[in-house]
């Protein structure tokens, strides 16, 4: 098993573009979140889904939009991309009844 | 609401003394409680989890933690500190049971181990 996969793993984009950040996941685990670390802050929530067709805010939505058209995959789109998003990503998920969440490896994200 | 307070964003041992990195937690219903850990340009791994079992929790690599609700507390203990130990620590809270899925994490604690 890959495990949940995230890509791409870097990427810089220019104030104002949109671009999507892919995460994939191959156990059939229901539940799927994005985070984003930022030093001094830990992980916070930006959106999350609880099985396919379902995703509800975090608390860091603004700026990000999510679907879940299948049980794989959880996209993450930033609409108009603005310094401040400048982030490292994470993409995780979980199967019901196990509160244990598997995490991708991140995606770092630059935006000048 | 739930909410994580890491206290000690900087924690250095040395090589073989007692590491103790403190979590306190804040949930209107019982919580589900995990410590996570990251190595430097790496994803998070998962160190141990409570879920109403067992109030002392072992986890991997020598790690285990203590839920104390008197206290609300969930502090990471390891007897003897390892050079690899060295990484982020993340401590999160989840709702016992919760259909919302979310976790939330603290601040973390950066652990230094010197030689």
């Amino acid at each position: 098993n890959a495990g949940v996969t995230q890509t791409p793993k870097f990427q810089v984009l220019k104030t104002g573009q949109s671009m999507t950040l892919q995460c994939a996941q191959d156990m059939n685990h229901e539940y799927m979140s994005w985070y984003r670390q930022d030093p001094g802050m830990g992980l916070r929530l930006i959106h999350y889904s609880v099985g396919a067709g379902i995703t509800d805010q975090g608390e860091v939505p603004n700026g990000y939009n999510v679907s879940r058209s299948t049980t794989e995959d959880f996209p993450l789109r930033l609409l108009s991309a603005a310094p401040s998003q400048t982030s490292v990503y994470f993409c995780a998920s979980r199967q019901d009844g196990n509160y244990g969440y598997t995490f991708g490896s991140g995606t770092r994200l630059t935006v000048v | 609401a739930q909410s994580v307070t890491q206290l000690g964003s900087h924690v250095s041992v040395s090589e073989g003394a007692l590491v103790l990195l403190r979590c306190n937690y804040s949930s209107s219903v019982p919580p589900y409680l995990f410590w996570y850990v990251q190595y430097p340009n790496q994803g998070l791994q998962l160190l141990l989890k409570y879920t109403s079992a067992a109030t002392l929790v072992k986890g991997i690599n020598g790690f285990e933690a203590e839920f104390k609700k008197s206290e609300t507390s969930f502090h990471l203990t390891k007897p003897s500190a390892h050079m690899s130990d060295a990484a982020e620590y993340f401590c999160a809270v989840s709702e016992h049971g919760g259909a919302t899925n979310k976790l939330i994490f603290g601040t973390g604690t950066l652990l230094a181990v010197q030689p």
